[in-house]
């Protein structure tokens, strides 16, 4: 238990549809980051929330809707995904947007 | 981009000490050094991280060279739980001035009984 938890774990959808992912931190934390990693890719960054405020959006495509509600709380929308878009979707915090962050189990997602 | 350099994979035996290298030429001299390793079916975890002298944590030790130009994190007696990907990490900076990981593609330590 890392005191980042994620929901749910697994999703199927199709490119039609829409779904949200769920992240959740009880750590107190102020920043909180939502990371995809890919088969044979590496992890790759792609939002920083930081005092709830997006502070990076790393180039995503719209089809990707990030919300963060408050500190412990924080979402990604999605819609329209293309088969492309499946992957481990990894949520993180930190304290004050630094290194050492605290990862969730992810969300696998496979869109058909 | 991933600044830094590591093997792609590695074996060692249960019980047995395990040397994981990386280099990362082009540390500036305010960057730490990160390892996380990401066990499988879970999210990355935060191992150890130092700046110049070697740290000692429950978890592994990390030896920096000299120069800074390269580092090894330690295990000293690997376990069958030891077995993940280990990523060696240099601080980086978003455009929004956040500090930020960058993951390379690390090494894939397997333990062997």
């Amino acid at each position: 238990e890392t005191g980042v938890t994620q929901t749910p774990r697994h999703l199927v959808m199709g490119m039609t549809n829409k779904k949200s992912l769920k992240c959740e931190q009880h750590l107190g934390h102020n920043a909180m980051y939502w990371y995809k990693q890919s088969a044979k890719k590496p992890l790759e960054l792609m939002f920083v929330y930081s005092l709830e405020e997006r502070v990076e959006n790393n180039s995503v495509p719209s089809r990707f809707s990030p919300e963060c509600p408050n500190s412990s709380h924080l979402f990604l929308h999605l819609h329209t995904l293309q088969p492309e878009d499946s992957a481990l979707y990894l949520c993180a915090s930190s304290q004050d947007s630094g290194t050492l962050q605290y990862f969730g189990p992810g969300t696998r997602l496979t869109v058909t | 981009d991933a600044k830094t350099t590591q093997p792609n994979s590695m074996e060692s035996n249960e019980e047995e000490p395990v040397h994981l290298p990386c280099n990362h030429s082009t540390i500036s001299g305010t960057d730490y050094i990160h390892w996380y390793r990401q066990l499988p079916s879970q999210g990355p975890e935060y191992v150890i991280h130092g700046l110049t002298s070697n740290v000692n944590n429950r978890m592994a030790s990390l030896a920096i060279a000299e120069d800074r130009k390269s580092s090894t994190l330690i295990l000293h007696r690997a376990t069958l739980r030891d077995a993940a990907v280990y990523y060696c990490i240099l601080r980086d900076v978003t455009q929004g001035g956040s500090e930020k990981l960058v993951f390379g593609k690390g090494t894939k330590l397997t333990v062997n009984p």
